[in-house]
């Protein structure tokens, strides 16, 4: 079984759409972070949120964790083709080892010209 | 540049012969990991560090070792490699007091045959 379960799999739109990515669990975290991903190269890490309710903004992105610190989300507006990608969304369970990071399987991102 | 430096970036081998994948970050970070990231699976932790001379088991740890002499690097060790551990494998390192994330490398693709 998952751990952290991200919907949905896969994201098809036209640039200048508004799109929401989700990362769920039952477990409780410490931490949870969001990575972006290209092809051939590692993640790259976009945002850690670490307070229950925390809403953090990266231009057209938006992270919000949720209010139990058991799930995330990431809010794009008025995508780009530049945010093509696969976005990971990572979380470290509260109590686990300081390193201790479980990955979701991603959502593909693909937005078109 | 600050960056994770893993070698080698590709590698075929055959069934059994002993191997190691190197990686070194120049961040001086505290926290060091390797990933496998498979189709269908995403990204599994193999082993992480905390700390010169401590290490932890991941998801999948079977058939590989690690060892943490210096902060710096952190090495796979692949003994007696199987087919079924033909991946894409990254390094990372990670900071924070209460563990702020993770820089991945570019990874390495290893092919056993």
């Amino acid at each position: 079984t998952q751990l952290l379960e991200q919907s949905p799999q896969f994201l098809s739109i036209q640039e200048g759409e508004n799109l929401t990515v989700y990362c769920n669990s039952s477990s409780v975290f410490s931490s949870l972070q969001w990575y972006r991903q290209e092809p051939g190269e590692g993640p790259v890490l976009l945002v850690t949120v670490v307070t229950g309710g925390e809403v953090k903004k990266l231009k057209r992105l938006t992270f919000q964790f949720g209010d139990a610190r058991k799930d995330s989300s990431l809010h794009i507006t008025a995508a780009q083709p530049g945010d093509t990608g696969l976005y990971l969304c990572a979380g470290a369970p509260r109590g686990s080892t300081l390193g201790r990071l479980y990955f979701g399987r991603g959502t593909q991102l693909t937005v078109w010209p | 540049e600050a960056q994770v430096t893993q070698n080698p970036r590709y590698l075929i081998t055959v069934t059994g012969k002993k191997l190691t994948v190197t990686c070194s970050q120049n961040m001086n970070h505290e926290y060091m990991s390797w990933y496998r990231q498979d189709p269908g699976l995403g990204l599994r932790q193999i082993y992480y560090s905390m700390n010169v001379e401590v290490t932890d088991k991941g998801d999948v740890p079977e058939g590989y070792k690690v060892s943490r002499k210096e902060k710096r690097n952190f090495p796979l060790i692949l003994e007696s490699p199987s087919p079924n551990q033909t991946s894409l494998y990254f390094c990372a390192s990670g900071w924070g007091s209460s563990f702020y994330g993770y820089t991945f490398g570019s990874g390495t693709r290893l092919t056993v045959v």
